[in-house]
């Protein structure tokens, strides 16, 4: 069975410095891997994925994500964080068989104080 | 086009009473997922669709919640008798079997069942 972990419930960071939210994830195979941003009172809204190819993805609003195999890991990253990024982000896994659920990490929330 | 639409957008509603939530996808989307949001939980898939049929319901807590798509343009998930512990937010999200699985969500629908 595939599975998320997002280690951190939240991560506090000032604006304008870099900011990581970690992801590490389990599937059989390949992955294909993706974060979202929820807003309050909003649904999820797609940042970034992984499918193959550049292990470093770049996203929506700067965001930018490194997949790293041997670690299996696929954190989130903005070299300069914003107020306006304070939200809940979900790292998410699918393996590359036929089945097209995606399977979501706990989510991190990311304060970013001015 | 409009995006994923979902509603109601809140539903209050007492225990016992059947509650029916509704979903439009995406035209020409053709996977169609529903999703339940709590603190504790977390984001969990309760079901799946694929041209209308139902491929994965392994999520649904149990034989009050059902789900139908009865064509391409709706889906309904139905909670009779509803309980307390119903109460979350219940995402629908779609896809096009053609894409590589950037699932595209509804703002929600927020349930209070007392």
């Amino acid at each position: 069975a595939q599975s998320v972990a997002q280690p951190e419930d939240q991560v506090n960071v000032a604006e304008g410095n870099p900011l990581t939210v970690k992801c590490t994830y389990s599937v059989s195979g390949n992955p294909y891997l993706f974060w979202y941003v929820q807003y309050p009172n909003r649904g999820l809204q797609f940042l970034l994925k992984y499918i193959t190819g550049d292990n470093l993805v770049k996203g929506s609003y700067g965001f930018e994500a490194e997949f790293n195999k041997s670690q299996t890991s696929f954190h989130l990253k903005k070299p300069s964080a914003l107020v306006s990024d304070s939200a809940l982000y979900f790292c998410a896994v699918r393996d590359k068989t036929g089945r097209r659920a995606l399977t979501f990490g706990s989510g991190t929330r990311l304060q970013v104080q001015p | 086009d409009a995006g994923v639409i979902q509603s109601p957008r809140h539903e209050v509603t007492e225990m016992g009473q059947e509650v029916t939530l509704r979903c439009k996808p995406i035209s020409g989307h053709d996977y169609l997922f529903w999703y339940r949001q709590t603190m504790m939980r977390g984001l969990e898939l309760l079901i799946y669709f694929n041209n209308n049929v139902p491929i994965d319901d392994s999520g649904m807590p149990e034989d009050r919640f059902s789900a139908k798509m009865p064509n391409a343009s709706f889906s309904t998930l139905k909670i009779q008798p509803s309980e307390p512990r119903d109460s979350a937010v219940y995402f629908c999200a779609t896809i096009t079997g053609a894409s590589t699985d950037t699932q595209y969500f509804g703002p929600g629908t927020r349930l209070t069942v007392l």
